[in-house]
């Protein structure tokens, strides 16, 4: 069935390291993939988007690449910073249900 | 202004009382949901909402109910409610086009 993997549950990092975090999904279509952020007390918020096989997408240092022919999303950052810290969450919807798949999540908590 | 809010942001309520959680959105989304989060954990989806009075239950709908009268409004209902059902509580609506999710700033409801 469609599902999203993320295998780190917990990330620890000292700051100004990079970081990856781990996303694949399974689904029979070809979907748009989403990472959202979610700080500590706030709601989520998207964070990138993508639909497009190979390309890199880019936003406030963060970065991705769908690979298609993997089924992966993973997300990057040359340099974590304090504020990073957060939960992660990769997501894609089902297709034609209006429905969106999260995975369980990865805390990403950053040391100074 | 691409918003969603959510009406109370906190509620204390007693074991047996109703709880209304009211939501609205200003960018006419058709679909809109109501989900739960619990400390550190996912999100996990209570009803999805297609339209005015076309509503779905989600993953956890039992305890719960809902209501969608106006396109820009979608309002959760809990009879009765439980103490495990203490929780924040995020509403969101979706651009149809990409599967995206605007949340709200959430809800935190506790139960006694």
């Amino acid at each position: 069935g469609d599902s999203v993997t993320q295998t780190e549950g917990l990330v620890t990092l000292t700051k100004g390291l990079p970081v990856m975090l781990n996303c694949t999904y399974q689904t029979t279509y070809s979907p748009f993939l989403f990472w959202y952020v979610q700080h500590l007390n706030e709601a989520p918020k998207l964070l990138l988007k993508s639909s497009t096989d190979n390309k890199r997408t880019e936003h406030q240092g963060f970065y991705a690449t769908l690979h298609k022919s993997s089924s992966s999303f993973h997300l990057q950052k040359s340099s974590v910073q304090l504020s990073d810290s957060a939960l992660y969450f990769c997501a894609f919807p089902l297709y034609n249900q209006g429905k969106l798949i999260f995975g369980q999540g990865t805390k990403l908590s950053i040391k100074p | 202004d691409m918003k969603v809010t959510q009406m109370p942001r906190y509620l204390i309520k007693r074991m047996g009382e109703n709880v209304l959680l009211e939501c609205g959105q200003d960018m006419s989304h058709e679909t809109m949901y109501w989900y739960r989060q619990d400390p550190g954990l996912g999100l996990q989806l209570i009803y999805i909402s297609y339209d005015v009075d076309s509503n779905s239950e989600g993953d956890i709908p039992k305890g719960y109910r809902v209501s969608r009268k106006k396109r820009e409004h979608f309002s959760l209902i809990l009879d009765s409610a439980k103490t495990n059902q203490t929780s924040v509580y995020f509403c969101a609506s979706s651009s149809d086009t990409t599967g995206q999710l605007y949340f709200g700033e959430g809800s935190k409801l506790t139960v006694l």
